[in-house]
Formats: C-alpha cells, sequence, structure tokens
C-alpha cells in the first residue's frame, strides 16, 4: 500500500516559472490538503479538497492553484514562482481523525 | 478562527528526564486534538490523539478544556524520542475538517 505519494522529491526554479508539484494517494480518502512547512511557523495550510471536484482556501493560497477532477490526485500549481515560496511541501490525505502524509517536496526558488 | 500555539521552538532533555511539550488551542467548541511526529528523514505521522486516551511511545496527553491545553508527557524521555513534535486541531467529525498544526517544538533528547 504506497499510501501518499509526492513528486518531484527536490526542484530547483527561476523566479517566474510555473510548475506542478503531484500528488496521489491510493486510500480512497475524500479529504486532502497541501501545506507548506517553514522554519518556526509550521504547518500552514494552503489549500485543501473534501472530495472529487470539491476545493477551497486555507490559511496561504495566494500564489497557488488545486484541481480535484479525481479522488485520487491533488495537484499543487505554482503559477508564477517567487522566492517566497521557497518550502518545503506536504500533500497529506485524511479519513476520520488520522492525516497521512507524503514525504514532502523541497522547493527552491532564485 | 481555530489557532494551536506551541510556546517552545527547542527543547532539550537528559536521556530519563520527565519531558513535557506544550499545546495550547483556540477554538470555539469541541475540537478534536492530536500530536504528530516527525523523526528525521521521515514522513509526518500521528503520534495520538485525545479521544482514544491512549499511550503511545510512553507518551500521553490529556486535553484540559479549562485551560484549552494538550500537554505531550512521557516521563522518561529516550534518545530515540528526538524529533519534531506537532500539536494539531481540527473540528469534530461532522464540521469543517481543516487540520491545523501549530508551530513545532524540536526536542532533543541528550546521552
Amino acid at each position: 500500500n504506497a499510501g501518499v505519494t509526492q513528486t518531484p522529491k527536490f526542484q530547483v526554479l527561476k523566479t517566474g516559472q510555473s510548475m506542478t508539484l503531484q500528488c496521489a494517494q491510493d486510500m480512497n480518502h475524500e479529504y486532502m490538503s497541501w501545506y507548506r512547512q517553514d522554519p518556526g511557523m509550521g504547518l500552514r495550510l494552503i489549500h485543501y479538497s473534501v472530495g472529487a471536484g470539491i476545493t477551497d482556501q486555507g490559511e496561504v493560497p495566494n500564489g497557488y492553484n488545486v484541481s480535484r477532477s479525481t479522488t485520487e490526485d491533488f495537484p499543487l500549481r505554482l503559477l508564477s514562482a517567487a522566492p517566497s515560496q521557497t518550502s518545503v511541501y506536504f500533500c497529506a490525505s485524511r479519513t476520520g481523525a488520522e492525516a497521512f502524509f507524503g514525504q514532502g517536496t523541497r522547493l527552491t526558488v532564485v | 478562527a481555530q489557532r494551536v500555539t506551541q510556546p517552545e521552538k527547542l527543547l532539550s532533555v537528559f536521556k530519563g528526564a520527565p519531558v513535557e511539550l506544550k499545546c495550547n488551542y483556540s477554538y470555539s467548541g469541541s475540537p478534536e486534538l492530536f500530536w504528530y511526529v516527525q523523526y528525521s528523514r521521515q514522513r509526518l505521522q500521528l503520534l495520538l490523539r485525545h479521544i482514544s486516551r491512549e499511550s503511545i511511545k510512553g507518551f500521553t496527553a490529556d486535553l484540559n478544556k479549562g485551560e484549552t491545553s494538550f500537554h505531550l508527557k512521557k516521563p522518561f524521555a529516550q534518545e530515540e524520542d528526538s524529533a519534531m513534535y506537532y500539536c494539531a486541531l481540527s473540528g469534530p467529525s461532522g464540521s469543517a475538517r481543516q487540520l491545523t498544526f501549530g508551530s513545532g517544538t524540536q526536542l532533543t533528547v541528550l546521552p
């Protein structure tokens, strides 16, 4: 059972470039979310989805887009990368109480 | 708005000493509280949740609604407990289920 799979693990972008972080889960969870992890700030919610076709903004949504066309996939798009988006990104899926996390994507924007 | 506060960014204790990681929350209603742990080079994973009232790896946490706290405790710390610990909160089942995290506490257990 793969759980939550994120790709890529590492990425370097130039300012202004766009890219998509991929997230897939094989546990048939309805609830999925994206967080960014920054030193001293913990995990902050970017976007989340309560099911296919339904997405909503979290605490820090600016500069990011998401879509949820299937239950399994929840990609995160950076529209025009900025140095402030340098962070570690985590995707999570959830059923009931427990959230399951991907291994993270370390993104650097130069 | 729901909020989780972890006042200690760093905490160091010696092996065998008791450890307490503090967590306070703000939520209008009856939240669910969790502790998540991230060991070096591993994924974030659930350590325990208040509704199950269990002890995991010797850790316990009691929800104190009067003080709006959910402190994590262990009577005798071990070196393998060194990790980043996050306190988290969500609304009760059936409500908005956003999981809100605190800023985390890096625990180091010294030999």
